[in-house]
C-alpha cells in the first residue's frame, strides 16, 4: 500500500515563508507532485519532481530527496490568496497517483 | 485550462437510487480518472481508464462502476446509492507525457439522503 504523510494544518503571516513537508512510503516511485486546492474548487497542478533537488517556480519551490522519501513545498512572500490546501501526490508506477490528505495553509494579515 | 466538464455539478438523491456522473473532455487525453474527496482522506481513486473500453479499479471501487465508450466521455455509476457515498467527486485527465500530470474537472457534490 501507499503511505503519504503531510501536516494537517499550518498558519503563517502574510509576507512570510512556509514549508510544507511530505514523507512517503510507496511500492514504487516515478515522480512526486504538488497541487493547490482552494476551498470549493478543483486541485490545480503546482509542481513535479522526479530527480533529487530543488525545482523553483516563482514564489513556489519544491524539493525532493528520493533516498529519504521526503519532499517539501516552499511558499515564499506569502499572500492572502495562498490560503488553500496543498496536496502531495506520488506516482508509484505507471500513471496513477496516490494522494496525501492535504495540508491546509491559512495566511493571516 | 484543460477542457474538462462534469455534470451534474450538484445532486441530491435518495438511498437506493442509481446515479450516473459524467465527465467530458475536449483534450483528447488517453487517461481518465474518477476520485472522491472526503475530509481527512484526501483524494482517493475510484476507477480509471487507459483507453476506450479499457478501465480498471482503484482503491475504493466497491459500489461503483464506470464506462468509457468514447475518448471524451467517462461515466461513473452508483448502482444503488448509499449515504457513505455522499462526497465530492472529481474527474481528472492525463496524457502520456513524461510526468503524466493530471488535470481536474470542477467536481460534483453528491448528497445521498
Amino acid at each position: 500500500g501507499q503511505n503519504i504523510d503531510q501536516p494537517t494544518e499550518m498558519t503563517a503571516t502574510e509576507g512570510a515563508i512556509v514549508q510544507i513537508n511530505c514523507t512517503y512510503q510507496t511500492s514504487g516511485f516515478n515522480g512526486l507532485f504538488w497541487y493547490q486546492q482552494h476551498a470549493g474548487e478543483a486541485p490545480t497542478f503546482l509542481s513535479y519532481n522526479v530527480l533529487d533537488g530543488l525545482e523553483e517556480k516563482g514564489r513556489f519551490s519544491s524539493f525532493l530527496s528520493r533516498s529519504k522519501g521526503y519532499s517539501y513545498l516552499l511558499l515564499k512572500e506569502l499572500q492572502m490568496k495562498d490560503s488553500a490546501s496543498y496536496l502531495c501526490a506520488v506516482r508509484d508506477g505507471d500513471y496513477k497517483l496516490s494522494f496525501g490528505a492535504g495540508t491546509t495553509v491559512t495566511v493571516r494579515a | 485550462d484543460a477542457g474538462i466538464t462534469q455534470s451534474p455539478r450538484h445532486k441530491v438523491t435518495e438511498t437506493g437510487t442509481p446515479v450516473t456522473l459524467r465527465c467530458h473532455q475536449t483534450e483528447n487525453h488517453r487517461y481518465m480518472y474518477w476520485y472522491r474527496q472526503d475530509p481527512g482522506h484526501g483524494l482517493r481513486l475510484i476507477h480509471y481508464s487507459y483507453g476506450v473500453k479499457d478501465t480498471d479499479k482503484g482503491e475504493v471501487s466497491d459500489g461503483y462502476s464506470v464506462s468509457r465508450s468514447k475518448t471524451e466521455d467517462f461515466l461513473l455509476t452508483l448502482e444503488s446509492a448509499t449515504s457513505s457515498q455522499t462526497s465530492v467527486y472529481f474527474c481528472a485527465i492525463s496524457e502520456g507525457t513524461s510526468s503524466y500530470e493530471q488535470y481536474f474537472g470542477p467536481g460534483t457534490r453528491l448528497t445521498v439522503t
